[in-house]
């Protein structure tokens, strides 16, 4: 079964700009969770999405926003970006939700100059 | 904020010894799991323990749960040079209602030397 996959995997954009990250899970899972990983900050949960619908989030602002398509792909779009949103920014996957095992994809590492 | 911390920050150890982390929690827990991060195979789950059990095994791996002192610990014996990643503790937090996230400690850095 292929794993998590995601696009792109680096990204630099500019101060003020927007970007859209794409995960992919497993097949089968209809659970997607997004997490932003930076050394100051560590693992922190974005937000969950299940069939379609945003179930559990976490205290970001409302520049991060996300949605889940029927297939159970998913993207996170970031706008109006700051230089801390630099980070790794990791999706998982799961078949229960967001609070059991979690197959995590390869990330999106993003810098913003 | 971190709902689990893990301890040390840092361990370095000889291939074939033991090794064991720690990682403390704040509130109640449905269960606690543990995950690798290298820069070769990213952040891979390990195990998951509920907060009914007490002690769980997958392979070279043994994880403790106390939920009376809000501890868990992970051992790995006859380590190897691959186990080098970070490993981190992760568990379940509600914001007191129907909100709920997994929440990530800061990790342990674990070399194994050859």
């Amino acid at each position: 079964k292929a794993g998590v996959t995601q696009t792109p995997r680096y990204l630099i954009k500019t101060r003020g700009q927007q970007v859209t990250l794409s995960c992919s899970p497993i097949s089968g899972h209809r659970s997607v969770s997004w997490y932003q990983q930076t050394p100051g900050q560590g693992l922190q949960f974005l937000f969950e999405y299940f069939s379609e619908t945003q179930r559990n989030k976490g205290n970001f602002p409302g520049r991060f926003s996300g949605r889940q398509f029927s297939n159970s792909r998913s993207e996170m779009n970031v706008s109006t970006l700051e230089l801390g949103d630099s980070a790794l920014y990791l999706c998982a996957s799961s078949v229960g939700g967001s609070l059991g095992e979690q197959y995590f994809g390869p990330g999106t590492r993003l810098t913003v100059t | 904020s971190q709902q689990g911390e893990e301890d040390p920050q840092a361990l370095s150890i000889q291939e074939g010894e033991n090794a064991t982390m720690n990682c403390s929690y704040k509130t109640s827990i449905n269960n606690l799991q543990w995950y690798r991060q290298n820069s070769g195979r990213g952040l891979v789950h390990l195990i998951l323990i509920r907060s009914n059990e007490r002690e769980k095994h997958s392979g070279r791996l043994r994880v403790t749960l106390d939920t009376s002192k809000k501890s868990s610990s992970l051992l790995i014996t006859a380590s190897r040079a691959a186990d080098t990643a970070s490993y981190f503790c992760a568990t379940d937090e509600s914001d007191g209602g129907s909100n709920y996230k997994l929440t990530f400690g800061k990790g342990t850095l674990l070399t194994v030397n050859p």
